[in-house]
């Protein structure tokens, strides 16, 4: 069965400081990893989306690697702001398949002033 | 440009009753999704489709219904509500087929329903 594993579950940081999070994947054939960003109340907004070949890939202060071999990925996210306070979705796609995505159940970040 | 729209934001529903979920995207989007939402687990797919009169079942399609008549509009039909049914429930649409890596999927706001 293919799943996602966060973690952690949750994380506390003061504004400013920077953090990592991470997601480990048991989906197969793998495709590509994405990270999402869901505000409370909102859907997931896309932040990036690694394909096999692309270790990392930054957007703004956000930057994501991925390890195929090790089936692990990262989300550093640098100077952390108050607006970054957010649950953090990995997701991973199986192939093509408009039902291939496994979602991991999310980091729930909080920054603090 | 709207998005994808998603009404009502809000609803409780006692045991027994039905409703029907609305999600509209003018984005020219042929690929739709419902997921919901549970407190503390990961999106599950409910039904998906691939254009206008083609529907298909997700992993959890138990208990909705879904109808594709238009490319812009994919509502999700709930029949005689259950507890079980209480969730968050996200309409999502994208360009491409959902697995491609050129592609992004584009949520809506949410529905929270409760059911009593």
């Amino acid at each position: 069965k293919n799943q996602v594993e966060q973690s952690p579950q949750s994380l506390i940081i003061l504004e400013g400081k920077n953090c990592t999070l991470q997601c480990n994947y048991t989906v197969s054939p793998f495709s590509n990893l994405r990270w999402y960003k869901q505000d409370t109340g909102r859907g997931p907004v896309s932040l990036t989306i690694m394909t096999f070949s692309e270790n990392t890939k930054s957007n703004g202060r956000y930057t994501a690697t991925l390890d195929a071999d090790t089936k692990q990925s990262s989300l550093h996210i640098t100077a952390s702001q108050l607006s970054d306070s957010a649950s953090y979705i990995c997701v991973v796609s199986a192939g093509g398949g408009a039902d291939g995505l496994t979602f991991g159940k999310g980091t729930h970040l909080i920054i603090q002033p | 440009n709207a998005g994808v729209t998603q009404t009502p934001k809000f609803r409780i529903l006692k045991i027994g009753q039905s409703m029907t979920l609305q999600c509209a995207q003018d984005m020219n989007h042929n690929y739709m999704y419902w997921y919901r939402q549970d407190p503390g687990m990961g999106l599950k797919l409910i039904y998906y489709s691939v254009g206008a009169g083609i529907t298909d079942k997700g992993e959890v399609p138990n208990g909705y219904n879904v109808s594709r008549s238009t490319t812009e509009d994919f509502p999700l039909r709930l029949e005689l509500a259950a507890p079980s049914q209480t969730s968050v429930y996200f309409c999502a649409s994208s360009f491409l087929t959902g697995g491609s890596g050129a592609n992004v999927l584009t949520f809506g706001a949410g529905s929270r329903l409760t059911v009593l």
